[in-house]
């Protein structure tokens, strides 16, 4: 079946980079644009960006840029979001989603999450 | 790009029906039609229920609806059952020249 497995929680300094991975399996890797979302603990969700695992353009939400870099490797169906120079409000459960249907833009399919902390 | 607006929170009895708003402004919500709303337990991975305004998944409860009018988007919950007791959240594609999206703040629903 489709689904999206998550690497596992990371406990990061500040200061410090993280690399969470999403593995994809089930569908068509380079068929469906991928997103990250995050959720602090007791917050909200919040969208930091897409990966198109075809041609690995991407796009970060404004707040994120210039601290997080999103790539693909396409022979093993997985996706990769780099979040660097981090700090303590960055704890979050981080969360990879698939698009309902190419060209849609909702997320049906979700990771497990990762939990990172940063202390 | 700021959060959409929320209630913090809606209440309902067994059986009653609830809405839930989400406001936005005429750059995302009141330009397209492409809202989508998400179910998430405590704990737990959000779920898919509404999707470009009023599109429901396979699977998802005829209970569950979505509409739109100018900058808010709502979500009506019919029957309110107690499995319906979660947390809320609307999403809205931004732009396109950002290709941007946003989510909304949250809200909490409560079966009384």
């Amino acid at each position: 079946q489709v689904q999206l497995v998550q690497s596992g929680a990371e406990v990061k300094k500040p200061g410090a980079s993280v690399k969470v991975s999403c593995k994809a399996s089930g569908y068509s890797f380079t068929g469906y644009y991928m997103h990250w979302v995050r959720q602090a603990p007791g917050q909200g969700l919040e969208w930091m960006g897409w990966i198109n695992p075809n041609t690995g353009t991407t796009n970060y939400a404004h707040k994120f840029q210039g601290r997080v870099t999103m790539t693909r490797d396409t022979s093993i169906n997985t996706i990769y979001m780099e979040l660097s120079r981090l700090r303590s409000d960055d704890t979050a459960v981080y969360y990879c989603a698939r698009l309902i249907a190419p060209g849609s833009k909702a997320f049906d399919i979700w990771g497990q999450g990762t939990m990172v902390t940063v202390s | 790009q700021s959060a959409l607006t929320q209630p913090a929170s809606v209440s309902g009895s067994p059986g009653q029906s609830i809405t839930i708003s989400c406001t936005g402004t005429s750059s995302d919500v009141g330009s397209y039609n492409l809202v989508s709303w998400y179910q998430q337990h405590p704990g737990k991975v959000p779920k898919l229920m509404i999707y470009e305004v009023s599109e429901r998944p396979s699977g998802v409860s005829h209970r569950f609806s979505g509409s739109k009018s100018g900058n808010t988007a709502s979500l009506t919950i019919s029957g309110l059952q107690a499995e319906d007791e979660a947390d809320y959240y609307c999403c809205s594609y931004a732009g396109s020249s950002t290709f941007h999206y946003v989510f909304g703040t949250g809200t909490k629903v409560t079966v009384l």
